[in-house]
């Protein structure tokens, strides 16, 4: 079951920064926040990962919260091609399994 | 080139049918995973294979049998197939067992009828 809480769904001007919460108040210390985003008709695609620092790569920024029970993924230039179901995920590293437990995500739909 | 590609893209096929879908990682990585996608959007983990061998197997029933010829390759067999089996089928690999991004093909549209 996944141990996410998002919102269903989010609006978001282009050429704004899109915000995409996620609560995720059950968090063990050894479990990662791991965000994924899956685009009408094609595979999910990884965007970013942490633990407790903040991260930030080509595609986004994660913001983790000093408890760790919430995380903000920052798009920060959104674009008509971001419009996508965002999957927030928390999972523990160098588990013996590596299972992805998906939950029902954040339909971003940016507007022209 | 495609990281990781499935075939075929489509299927449509007739209940009791048996019929397969192949996954090919040009990437190197050591496991490779099957995710059905259902009609409502959910995704679930099916099988998982390290190295050729089977390491997770989520209650699917057996008339799904994965296999791995070797690690760039994970197959899924569909025996009999249902109307609840009509879904989209994912392939991923990573590279390696424990940690690290999965890196998703396109999918599969399985459609019985």
């Amino acid at each position: 079951d996944a141990k996410t809480t998002q919102p269903p769904s989010m609006d978001c001007a282009e050429g704004r920064a899109a915000n995409l919460p996620c609560n995720h108040s059950t968090i063990s210390g050894n479990e990662y926040v791991y965000w994924y985003r899956q685009i009408h008709s094609q595979g999910p695609q990884y965007i970013i990962h942490g633990l407790k620092n903040n991260e930030t790569n080509e595609m986004a920024s994660l913001i983790i919260t000093e408890d760790r029970k919430s995380s903000t993924l920052i798009l920060p230039h959104a674009t008509l091609r971001d419009t996508a179901v965002y999957y927030c995920i928390v999972r523990a590293y160098g588990g013996a399994t590596n299972k992805l437990i998906f939950g029902t995500g954040t339909l971003l739909a940016v507007q022209p | 080139d495609t990281a990781v590609s499935q075939t075929p893209k489509y299927l449509v096929t007739q209940m009791g049918n048996d019929k397969s879908i192949k996954c090919e990682q040009n990437l190197g990585h050591d496991t490779m995973y099957w995710y059905k996608q259902d009609s409502k959007k959910f995704l679930k983990i099916m099988f998982s294979y390290n190295n050729k061998e089977l390491i997770i197997n989520e209650t699917v029933p057996n008339r799904f049998s994965p296999k791995s010829p070797d690690k760039a390759h994970l197959n899924l067999h569909i025996n009999s197939l249902e109307l609840g089996d009509s879904a989209v089928y994912f392939c991923a690999s990573s590279q390696r067992e424990s940690g690290g991004e999965l890196f998703f093909g396109e999918g599969s549209r399985l459609t019985v009828l």
